[in-house]
């Protein structure tokens, strides 16, 4: 069963904008982490980001930066100052050594 | 370090047929896993393999078998190919005690 939950199917962004993904979960675990990933055209899965959620602290590589909320069981990704290479599909993930993916937003960036 | 690698990289089946797909990492990562995605579903687990030895399912097992052939190598076949089996199918493998996963490039395959 789908445990991970992206609402927005798309999303669009004008280039250098923010833009902000929402992912929620549903878990009864205390300790586990949390991931997104990038899939661009060419298919390949990329790791954006990831977030331990023992850790309060928010994590942030670059432009992309979380807001990782446990007792909401939410975790969305900002994208910031957006560029054209930003745009694909990005999935949400939980667990530890299974990991469960939400459906996917797909980001369109607008030049 | 060629990472994760997959092969083929599409494939056509008739119903019916039998394939395998195969799966190599060179990393020494001990855990691997066979996903399958298909539009709207995001990624499916279908089975993994935690480490050299074992093999468990996942989410979707029914009509796949896997076999994990020594650390570097975990094949996922298709006894008898259905046209629900069309799909993209990711290899990914973790490191022990870390939960990243990397992903191979992905097959697709289209059974008609």
């Amino acid at each position: 069963a789908q445990t991970v939950t992206q609402s927005q199917p798309e999303m669009s962004v004008q280039e250098a904008e923010t833009v902000t993904l929402s992912c929620t979960y549903d878990t009864s675990e205390s300790d586990y982490y949390l991931f997104w990933y990038k899939q661009p055209p060419s298919r390949q899965m990329i790791l954006v980001i990831r977030q331990e959620a023992y850790k309060q602290q928010n994590a942030t590589e670059n432009r992309f930066s979380v807001n990782f909320q446990k007792a909401a069981k939410s975790f969305s990704l900002k994208i910031s100052d957006s560029q054209l290479g930003d745009a694909a599909m990005y999935f949400c993930a939980y667990g530890d050594y299974k990991l469960s993916f939400g459906a996917g937003t797909t980001v369109t960036v607008r030049a | 370090n060629a990472g994760v690698t997959q092969t083929p990289k599409f494939q056509v089946l008739k119903t019916g047929q039998s394939m395998t797909l195969q799966c190599a990492q060179d990393m020494n990562h001990n855990s691997m896993y066979w996903y399958r995605q298909d539009p709207g579903m995001g990624l499916r687990l279908i089975y993994y393999s935690a480490s050299e030895g074992t093999t468990d399912k996942g989410e979707v097992p029914n009509g796949y078998n896997v076999s994990r052939l020594n650390k570097r190598e975990f094949s996922l076949r298709l006894e008898s190919a259905a046209p629900s089996q069309t799909s993209v199918y990711f290899c990914a493998s973790t490191p022990k005690n870390y939960y990243e996963q990397y992903f191979g490039p992905g097959t697709r395959l289209t059974v008609t």
